[in-house]
């Protein structure tokens, strides 16, 4: 099924280990973006990548950082883990049409449950 | 930066009412997008609307963009209509896309 695929779905760290969440997308789209989600908060946007090649930070980068390995993949990675980062993580995609038709196609993965102790 | 603003914040409803969801921003936006997050934590899009009304079964949604605000309007509500509504905006194409706080609607029978 056509979509994006987050992994791992659940994880559990400690304090100062580092990790990869990775995310691919098989839309052929070319905005890529990670969000982290806190109870009463919203999504709150990490990092986000507007084409291949390209990333730029977002409201909450602090503590991590991104590789656009190609059109499909964008992970994030946490290197030294710390108990503020525990949220649960959304990745998206999404595309935007020509001639300012809009951003469509908008898609979430179903989320990493991140715990730090 | 944006900044988006939802309201209220919480809403109970009675199977059967109405409501409407408010989500006002800070600066001009060429892309603006309503999302429902069921209590799963899936979240769906539910319109694109930069401006204009649009409608889809019990939902509808109207984007004044020149007073820089968005009504989503939820209609005959049902319990599966609980969850969270945000509101997402972006400034020009490319750019980051940025997330009201949300509004968590609960439905009850």
């Amino acid at each position: 099924n056509a979509g994006v695929t987050q992994t791992p779905k659940f994880q559990v760290l400690k304090t100062g280990q580092s990790m990869t969440l990775q995310c691919a997308q098989d839309m052929n789209h070319n905005s890529m973006y990670w969000y982290r989600q806190d109870p009463g908060m919203g999504l709150r946007l990490i990092y986000y990548s507007a084409s291949e090649g390209t990333t730029d930070k977002g409201e909450v980068p602090n503590g991590y950082n991104v590789s656009r390995l190609n059109k499909r993949e964008f992970s994030l990675r946490l290197e030294s883990a710390a108990p503020s980062q525990t949220s649960v993580y959304f990745c998206a995609s999404l595309d935007f049409g020509g001639q300012g038709l809009g951003m469509y196609g908008y898609t979430f993965g179903s989320g990493t449950r991140l715990t730090v102790v | 930066g944006i900044q988006v603003e939802q309201s209220p914040p919480d809403l109970i409803l009675q199977e059967g009412a109405n409501s409407t969801l408010r989500c006002n921003f800070s600066d001009s936006v060429n892309n603006l997008q309503w999302f429902h997050q069921n209590p799963w934590g899936q979240l769906i899009n539910l319109f694109y609307i930069p401006s204009g009304t649009k409608q889809n079964g019990r939902l509808s949604a109207t984007t004044v963009a020149t007073e820089r605000y968005s009504l989503l309007y939820i209609s005959s509500s049902q319990t599966t209509d609980s969850g969270v509504y945000f509101c997402a905006v972006c400034k020009v194409s490319y750019d980051k896309v940025i997330f009201g706080p949300g509004t968590s609607l609960s439905v009850i029978p």
